[in-house]
């Protein structure tokens, strides 16, 4: 499976956006670029999820470098709620003639704080 | 929509009893599921993934038959921690892939988790 690389930790202020890196420059071409988070004792919640094209939902946005090598999850507004692990993980598509989900392999994430 | 229920959320039990940990689909039919095991401080470990009236497939270093999965119906995925000891001890969390997924559903929800502690 293709690797992802994050920042052990980053920090925000309330209110402010946040700008979460992920690199994966062994990404292949089927690979799309799932993001969750996790607050603490609880399961990963999905956050977004691209392949090629910059993704907005009501959530945050998913900017996609051109050559897919790297992608940056956008909170565009940090609240206190939005403080947890972050994960940028890659899943394989779908093979050719049909559906084939990959597993998802999570690495050790981001972990951001909000201040208030 | 897309809903997996796992429960319990927390169990205390015995070194060398055996626990059971149910993760459910509530609106959908859920043909893969998967297991995994979290430390504190540290991230989401694969332990199995199961395929409903199939084998699971445990990644490696997995015991099989400590950690039974059982994934008979298309709604219910069962992880069997047995004989447990006091270094089973962690946060289990299952996963189910969403079928007939659009680019717009994510393909995977996650339970709450269950906190095992063995004591």
């Amino acid at each position: 499976d293709a690797k992802t690389t994050q920042p052990n930790s980053m920090e925000s202020n309330e209110e402010e956006p946040v700008h979460l890196p992920c690199n994966h420059s062994t990404i292949s071409g089927t690979d799309y670029i799932h993001w969750y988070r996790q607050l603490p004792s609880q399961g990963p919640e999905y956050v977004i999820h691209g392949l090629t094209s910059n993704v907005n939902n009501r959530m945050a946005s998913l900017a996609i470098a051109e050559d897919r090598k790297s992608s940056t999850l956008i909170l565009h507004r940090a609240t206190l709620r939005d403080a947890a692990v972050y994960y940028c993980i890659l899943r394989r598509g779908a093979n050719a003639g049909g559906t084939s989900y990959g597993k998802l392999t999570f690495g050790q994430g981001t972990i951001l704080t909000v201040h208030p | 929509g897309a809903v997996v229920s796992q429960h319990p959320s927390r169990v205390i039990c015995k070194s060398g009893t055996s626990v059971k940990i149910e993760c459910r689909s509530l609106d959908f039919q859920a043909t893969t599921m998967f297991w995994y095991r979290q430390f504190p401080k540290q991230s989401l470990m694969l332990m199995a993934t199961s395929n409903e009236g199939s084998k699971a497939t445990y990644e490696q270093g997995v015991e099989k038959d400590k950690f039974l999965i059982n994934h008979a119906s298309l709604t219910l995925s069962t992880l069997t921690v047995t004989s447990a000891h006091p270094e089973d001890s962690s946060f289990y969390i299952c996963s189910a892939r969403i079928p007939d997924t659009g680019f717009t559903r994510p393909g995977y929800t996650f339970g709450s988790g269950t906190r095992l502690t063995v004591v």
